[in-house]
């Protein structure tokens, strides 16, 4: 079946440091790749996407690209901030039948002044 | 908009007892999910529907039922609690497009005792 592995944490950074979380999947045909974000004591909200095979997904300074041949998305940013503190997600989703999410562990972040 | 919203935010239950996790979106979204979230489990889909009247099992639906009988509600039974049920759970929503975005509610953590 689908499964998402990510890479384990929980990761402590200093501010403005460059991040990377690895994420690689396991599935059949062309999903769809997401990255959502979980702050202290909140749902989880959707950070980026990509739909297709080599799509870059971008928001607040972050970004992952589909890669098919590697199955993997990993998150990356460039200068990270206190306030990026939280868990992240990797999931995918199928186009058709139940459309569910598969969710990767879950990475906490911590970014330290 | 509220989004999706969900009640209670916290609950303690005995073994044995029931309770309803109430979950609403306005939305208008066809499709909603209940997922539980364990720690270093990520999200599991516990059951979904595609819209009114319509509802299916998901990936851990044991001891949880459903019903789907307006587009904006969407709860989760728990018939006789077990403290495997401790967790947090989320209801999420989206339009039926594949590679559309759920949105989540802030969820209820559930305590059994």
């Amino acid at each position: 079946g689908d499964s998402v592995t990510q890479m384990e944490g929980p990761v402590t950074l200093s501010e403005e440091a460059f991040l990377t979380i690895n994420c690689t999947y396991t599935a059949t045909g062309y999903p769809s790749l997401f990255w959502y974000v979980q702050y202290p004591g909140e749902g989880l909200q959707l950070l980026l996407k990509a739909t297709k095979a080599d799509d870059k997904g971008s928001n607040k300074g972050f970004e992952a690209t589909y890669r098919k041949e590697t199955t993997s998305f990993h998150l990356e940013k460039g200068s990270v901030q206190v306030s990026d503190s939280a868990v992240y997600f990797c999931a995918l989703s199928r186009l058709q039948g139940a459309q569910k999410l598969v969710f990767g562990q879950g990475t906490r972040l911590t970014i330290n002044p | 908009n509220a989004g999706v919203t969900q009640t209670p935010k916290f609950q303690v239950l005995k073994t044995g007892q029931s309770m309803t996790l109430q979950c609403a979106q306005d939305m208008n979204h066809e499709y909603m999910s209940w997922y539980r979230q364990d720690p270093g489990m990520g999200l599991r889909l516990i059951h979904y529907s595609v819209g009114a009247g319509i509802t299916d099992q998901g990936e851990v639906p044991n001891g949880y039922n459903v019903s789907r009988s307006t587009t904006e509600d969407f709860p989760l039974r728990l018939l006789s609690a077990a403290p495997s049920q401790t967790s947090v759970y989320f209801c999420a929503s989206k339009t039926t497009g594949g590679s559309d975005t759920q949105y989540f509610g802030p969820g209820t953590r559930l305590t059994v005792l």
